[in-house]
């Protein structure tokens, strides 16, 4: 039983460039979220999305992210132009309908942006 | 106003002691569900117990309790016998509403280190 497989964990961007963080949910899941982490800091939720749906994106910046979730294949979180402010934690979680009580995540995507 | 408040940002315990880790939240939605989760160095977020606002009993699972006290909002997590692998971040999280997604905030977290 595979779990909330991401990748890649370890993402190394320049100023300028564009982030893609994919995320595999768990076998028989169709709710997708990414939260993600400052250093030091909690994780804040970011987007909800359910197959070719964006139910929630209060959490997503205005400006240069975006995510999907096909009908086919990963969830995307993509980050345009990334800015050092971008350096975080991005975890992606899943979970059967809600509400279940139970939300679970990847191991997470460590991107650096130099 | 913070959501959720974990006001220990480190806690020491001996291996094999009990430690309690302390959350406190805030929400006027009647329905909510609080989580707790831990994350080792390796940076992983692992689930580790659920307490529903409507659920009459505290939730166990195996060394993890909450101690759910829910006029005075908190949702403290027990560990009792700690083990040196409980050495960790701990997360409290709350849901709120009746649950149309698993949308949570997150505490700052607690560093728990467990001497030997």
């Amino acid at each position: 039983n595979a779990g909330v497989m991401q990748n890649p964990r370890h993402l190394v961007r320049r100023r300028g460039q564009e982030a893609r963080l994919r995320c595999s949910p768990m076998k028989g899941h169709s709710h997708v979220y990414w939260y993600r982490q400052l250093p030091e800091e909690g994780l804040k939720f970011m987007v909800y999305l359910q197959k070719e749906n964006i139910i929630d994106e209060s959490g997503m910046p205005k400006e240069r992210f975006s995510a999907e979730f096909p009908k086919e294949g990963p969830s995307i979180l993509r980050i345009q132009q990334v800015v050092r402010g971008d350096s975080a934690a991005y975890f992606c979680a899943s979970s059967l309908a809600p509400p279940t009580g139970e939300l679970f995540f990847g191991e997470g995507s460590r991107l650096t942006v130099l | 106003a913070q959501k959720i408040t974990q006001t220990q940002p480190g806690m020491f315990v001996q291996e094999k002691e009990a430690v309690t880790l302390d959350c406190t939240y805030d929400t006027s939605d009647p329905s909510y569900g609080l989580f707790w989760y831990k994350q080792p160095s390796s940076g992983e977020m692992i689930f580790l117990i659920y307490q529903g606002s409507y659920d009459q009993q505290n939730a166990t699972e195996g060394r993890y309790s909450l101690n759910f006290q829910k006029a005075r909002k908190s949702a403290n997590l027990v560990i009792s016998a700690s083990q040196l692998g409980d050495s960790a971040m701990y997360f409290c999280a709350m849901r709120e509403g009746r649950g149309g997604s698993e949308k949570l905030v997150f505490g700052k977290g607690t560093k728990l280190t467990v001497n030997p």
